[in-house]
């Protein structure tokens, strides 16, 4: 199965600061990478996801962006970050095109306060 | 908008009791998902049913789906404190390019 790693677990930054949140995949390769937030007791908004390098589709309007590098690494980043920012940023993978199924393995996910 | 609508949202029982969670979607599937969330972590696959499927088990969970009435229910049998968590089904709509829609969760307590 995939392994997901993020970092940082935590992280508290001023408004109008940049971001950088990263997330790498191992386990597999040409993987469908996904970005989600999580406000507190929410479901999961997806915010991107790639099915390749260089290759990112955003599904909402925001203040962020991704960028996939390498075809196991997902970036999240934002040039300056507004309070609105603030929640539980996951990064989930599948198997990509190779598979019928689209079960999803998350990582821990990183807790993001904007103050 | 969320595709799928989990119900109750929040859900107390005794260790050894049944837990039920419904979920509710609008629009045709692949398939449905749900998944686990402990506090503070990841989510972690559980069970996935496909659209021609209308029962699954996996040990203690039961799922079924009901395309006509586009509804799945997660049972948890014989509850332990160690299942006190989020639950959160997910759908795979058709056409979605294998994005899935997550449900606002129900979180589920299980007392000793």
């Amino acid at each position: 199965s995939q392994t997901i790693h993020q970092w940082p677990a935590t992280l508290v930054q001023p408004v109008g600061s940049p971001l950088s949140l990263e997330c790498t995949v191992e386990g597999t390769s040409n993987p469908n990478l996904y970005w989600y937030r999580q406000a507190a007791g929410r479901g999961l908004q997806l915010l991107f996801y790639s099915v390749g390098i260089g290759q990112i589709s955003s599904e909402v309007p925001q203040n962020l962006s991704a960028s996939r590098p390498q075809d196991r690494q997902f970036i999240l980043s934002s040039k300056k970050l507004l309070l609105s920012d603030s929640g539980f940023y996951l990064c989930a993978s599948d198997s990509g095109g190779g598979s019928s199924y689209n079960e999803q393995f998350f990582g821990p996910g990183t807790r993001l306060t904007v103050l | 908008s969320q595709q799928g609508e989990e119900d109750p949202q929040a859900l107390s029982i005794q260790e050894g009791e049944n837990a039920t969670m419904n979920c509710s979607y609008k629009t045709s599937i692949n398939n449905l998902q749900w998944y686990r969330q402990n506090s503070g972590r990841g989510l972690v696959h559980l069970i996935l049913i496909r659209s021609n499927e209308r029962e699954k088990h996996s040990g203690r969970l039961r799922v079924t789906l009901d395309t006509s009435k586009k509804s799945s229910s997660l049972l948890i049998t014989a509850s332990r404190a160690a299942d006190t968590a989020s639950y959160f089904c997910a759908t795979d709509p058709l056409g979605s390019a294998r994005q899935l829609t997550f449900g606002s969760g129900t979180q589920l307590t299980v007392l000793p």
